[in-house]
């Protein structure tokens, strides 16, 4: 069975850094590019970042270039997210999701985690 | 203001066929293919459509997916109580080299 956990969700200060992680397990991690999706409060889905399968190519939205940085470690089954200078705005549930085994350019994300809670407030 | 043109909201009876559409470009439904979620509150978003028209294993024959041009369509035919739920579309955006997802559209069933 196909899971990704995600954690490291917390209430962070505006400008302070938090880094989130996804474990996953039922599949082979290392053959498919993995993606963050994240959602304000009833707000719709946001695509944040995805990550090759060897880590060598890697795309972010706009609105976080420069201050997020996604990156694995396949032999740990792991997905990460750094997150540094964050602002009120990117508070939201971050969920990670599986991509396509060939491609970046797909959003099939047939496989989604729980989601994890960021809440930046001072 | 998403990228992908969602109606906010769409209703229909049980049973009824209901449809909802999601507006692009030449840089995202023009040029790639198109996925369909379906999100209950408080879950993760599940695939219900990919590459326009195909079914993950598990999605019920009553949902369907269409497109022409720069214009995709969910169809929900035999509309259940649990259909109702938020319906995003979502693909590759060419231009911005990133995916993006449509405003989501709320399903009511009458």
């Amino acid at each position: 069975e196909v899971q990704l956990v995600e954690s490291g969700g917390a209430l962070v200060q505006p400008g302070g850094s938090l880094r989130l992680s996804c474990a996953a397990s039922g599949f082979t991690f290392s053959t498919y590019w993995m993606n963050w999706v994240r959602q304000a409060l009833g707000k719709e889905l946001e695509w944040v970042a995805n990550i090759k399968q060897d880590g060598s190519e890697k795309f972010y939205v706009d609105s976080v270039k420069g201050r997020f940085t996604i990156s694995r470690d396949n032999a740990k089954n792991s997905l990460y997210l750094q997150m540094n200078s964050l602002r009120a705005d990117d508070t939201a549930v971050y969920f990670c999701a599986r991509g396509h085994v060939r491609v970046a350019t797909s959003a099939r994300f047939e496989y989604w985690g729980q989601g994890t809670l960021v809440t930046v407030s001072s | 203001q998403s990228i992908l043109t969602q109606p906010p909201s769409a209703s229909g009876t049980p049973g009824q066929r209901v449809t909802i559409s999601c507006s692009g470009s030449s840089s995202n439904i023009g040029s790639n293919t198109v996925n369909w979620y379906k999100q209950l509150p408080g879950t993760a978003p599940k695939l219900l459509i990919h590459s326009y028209d195909l079914r993950p294993s598990g999605v019920p024959d009553r949902f369907s997916g269409s497109s022409s041009g720069t214009s995709a369509s969910l169809a929900i035919s035999g509309l259940q109580s649990e259909d109702e739920a938020d319906y995003y579309c979502a693909a590759w955006d060419d231009s911005l080299n990133g995916v993006v997802f449509g405003g989501g559209t709320k399903l009511t069933v009458l």
